[in-house]
């Protein structure tokens, strides 16, 4: 596709149950960026890949954050026995390199 | 730590009239910055950006004004259209190779009315 896509737009998962969230990049892009954007807020910083290597990961919040993208491509955020407190839109971004970020349209994942 | 303030959480203009948005950072190491759109459900967009040699930069409706000593950006569209209406979030980046480097503030939403 033309820009970068998200699955799913939404999730809603009850408080303990772990979910994976999936960013598809602009074809080509070697740079990939995970946001977190709480209600009211600005895109936070999660981490970053260049290809398949993850090289700053300083921003996930705990170690029940993880993301891959294993084929320098497709990447996944998975969160793990989900708590209340990580109800945001999570952003995936892609460049080509130290360039603009494009962002897709996020997943908005809620807690209950 | 809030690194990148943007005061207002919302302004209101006519159409037609100048719509100004205001940003300010804290850290003098910041040397690039951007501003994005975001309607709603959609993710953010690229609006302009400016680095830290120069003190404006216009394209066609906006102009992006970098006051250095003050650490303050602002973007100025005019004339205001109803489609500008928005969250426009500033954003900072600490080098130009250092690409994941970037701060955003919470946004303003901009409305403007016919």
């Amino acid at each position: 596709g033309a820009g970068v896509s998200q699955s799913p737009r939404y999730k809603v998962a009850k408080r303990g149950q772990d979910v994976a969230l999936r960013c598809d990049p602009i074809s080509g892009h070697v740079s990939l960026f995970w946001y977190q954007q709480a209600l009211g807020q600005g895109p936070e910083f999660l981490t970053y890949f260049q290809n398949e290597a993850q090289l700053d990961k300083s921003g996930l919040p705990s170690d029940r954050f993880f993301a891959e993208r294993p084929e320098g491509s497709v990447s996944t955020l998975k969160i793990q026995r989900t708590q209340q407190e990580d109800s945001a839109v999570y952003l995936c971004a892609s460049s080509l390199g130290a360039d603009l970020q494009f962002f897709g349209p996020g997943t908005r994942l809620t807690v209950l | 730590d809030q690194q990148v303030k943007q005061n207002s959480p919302s302004l209101s203009v006519q159409e037609g009239r100048i719509s100004i948005l205001n940003c300010d950072y804290t850290n003098s190491m910041f040397d690039y910055f951007l501003w994005y759109k975001k309607y709603p459900a959609e993710g953010p967009t690229f609006l302009i950006s400016i680095s830290s040699i120069k003190d404006k930069n216009e394209d066609g409706r906006f102009t992006v004004f970098l006051n250095k000593s003050a650490k303050h950006l602002s973007l100025h569209i005019v004339p205001s259209q109803p489609g500008d209406s928005a969250v426009y979030f500033c954003a900072v980046k600490g080098a130009f190779y250092n690409n994941n480097d970037m701060r955003f503030g919470a946004g303003t939403r901009l409305t403007v009315k016919p």
